[in-house]
């Protein structure tokens, strides 16, 4: 079955550090992985996605993803953390053959000053 | 940029009530889906439409039903609210993943409290 899972309900970091956000997929296949990131009373923003190629994606905000397919994760990764990147993080895997996602269960990032 | 709006951002019902939850998209995105968000539990698929008329189930359909009559606008409906419905509704969009992209966009939201 295919799921995806971010193991840490909150991460927190200091401004100014880097910050990493875990995610970890089990499909079948070449997966098609995806980061969202949630600003409070909003609604999803995409950030960056891996479909082939380069397993470092670039993505919104200054944000980066390696995707490593031996340890089958895709982790969320900033060099320098800023208050403003305070927010839900998701990780998502597309359904083979479908257009549909399937979402973590969210991962809390608070970065403090 | 790609627009998606989500007719009400809190809404507040009773039980058993009939509830209907709006989107509308303008990029002329084929593919629509509703969500709902708990804690703990993330995002899961209620209901994914790939054209007109079209529809699936996802992974939590019962309680719920979906209408989609034109390509931009796509209606969740709670026939009877029930308290276990209290949630955040999210719609999203997108083209189908023969074109170009298949990245989902998001509406804000609607925080549907059942009383």
């Amino acid at each position: 079955a295919q799921s995806v899972a971010q193991p840490e309900d909150q991460v927190n970091v200091a401004e100014g550090n880097p910050l990493t956000v875990k995610c970890t997929y089990s499909v079948s296949g070449n997966p098609y992985l995806f980061w969202y990131v949630q600003y409070p009373n909003r609604g999803l923003q995409f950030l960056l996605k891996y479909i082939t190629g380069d397993n470092l994606v670039k993505g919104s905000y200054g944000f980066e993803a390696e995707f490593n397919k031996s340890q089958t994760s895709f982790h969320l990764k900033k060099p320098s953390a800023l208050v403003s990147d305070s927010a839900l993080y998701f990780c998502a895997v597309r359904r083979i053959n479908t257009d549909k996602l399937i979402f973590g269960t969210g991962t809390r990032l608070q970065v403090f000053p | 940029d790609v627009k998606v709006t989500q007719s009400s951002r809190y809404l507040v019902k009773r039980t058993g009530e009939k509830v209907f939850l709006e989107c509308v998209q303008d990029m002329d995105h084929e593919n629509m889906f509703w969500y709902r968000q708990d804690p703990g539990l993330g995002l899961r698929l209620i209901y994914f439409s790939y054209d007109v008329k079209m529809k699936e189930k996802g992974d939590i359909p019962e309680g719920y039903s979906v209408s989609r009559e034109k390509k931009e606008r796509f209606s969740l409906i709670l026939e009877s609210a029930s308290t276990n419905q209290t949630s955040m509704y999210l719609c999203a969009s997108s083209f189908p993943t023969s074109g170009s992209t298949d990245t989902q966009y998001f509406g804000p939201g609607t925080r549907l409290t059942v009383l």
